[in-house]
């Protein structure tokens, strides 16, 4: 089914250990980002891609690394995982950026827990 | 700098009734406004846009916004309730001539309708 699918949906780490949550979208979308939604905080970008090989950094990049060989993958690692990074990310996509309306189609999310 | 107020962290209200889910924007440029719904362990789900027009916007299962210039408002309506509407809902913005494909997200509003 055509969709955007996040694994694994549930991770447990434990500091300084790497984790990679992944996205896969179906659609083809030139557009992905990577949200992480905390309480209080609301959703906060932490990367977005305007097409494969082409990332920028959002507004909380600081401990995050992607990368986006193909266009419909874009995994995010966490090198060293951190208390701090226990949150649930949302991955999304996007068929139009800057000239588009923005509607953005999110992932079920991945429920990370760093002890 | 483009930021998103919702003010409300929970609106309570009774099948039936009309409710109302306030948010409020702050962007230097032109804003493009965005109502996202989020179910329980779920994504966020796209409900109505803003871009240009007419300020009320229809959208997804019988919700509207209106789009308030001089108020800097965007405040989801609808005529009345139900227990399935009962989420959290998330206003967005972005700046359409400064904030590239960055998307701001209000810190989220627990809609909780009672039978």
């Amino acid at each position: 089914d055509a969709g955007i699918t996040q694994s694994p949906r549930y991770k447990i780490t434990e500091t300084g250990r790497q984790v990679t949550l992944m996205c896969h979208q179906t659609w083809s979308h030139s557009y992905m980002f990577w949200y992480r939604q905390d309480l209080g905080h609301g959703l906060r970008l932490i990367y977005y891609s305007a097409a494969a090989d082409i990332t920028d950094k959002g507004e909380v990049p600081d401990g995050y690394v992607v990368s986006r060989s193909k266009t419909e993958n874009f995994p995010l690692t966490l090198e060293s995982a951190t208390r701090s990074q226990t949150s649930v990310y949302f991955c999304a996509s996007s068929e139009t950026g800057v000239a588009g309306t923005g509607e953005l189609f999110f992932g079920e999310g991945s429920r990370l827990t760093v002890l | 700098a483009q930021s998103v107020a919702q003010p409300e962290d929970q609106v309570n209200v009774a099948e039936g009734n009309p409710l109302t889910v306030k948010c409020t924007y702050s962007v230097s440029g032109n804003p493009y406004l965005f109502w996202y719904v989020q179910y329980p362990n779920r994504g966020l789900q796209f409900l109505l846009k803003y871009i240009t027009g007419d300020n009320l916007v229809k959208g997804s299962y019988g919700f509207e916004a209106e789009f308030n210039k001089s108020q800097t408002s965007f405040h989801l309506k609808k005529p009345s309730a139900l227990v399935s509407d009962s989420a959290l809902y998330f206003c967005a913005v972005r700046d359409l001539d400064n904030a590239g494909n960055m998307l701001t997200f209000g810190g989220g509003t627990r809609l909780m309708v009672k039978p």
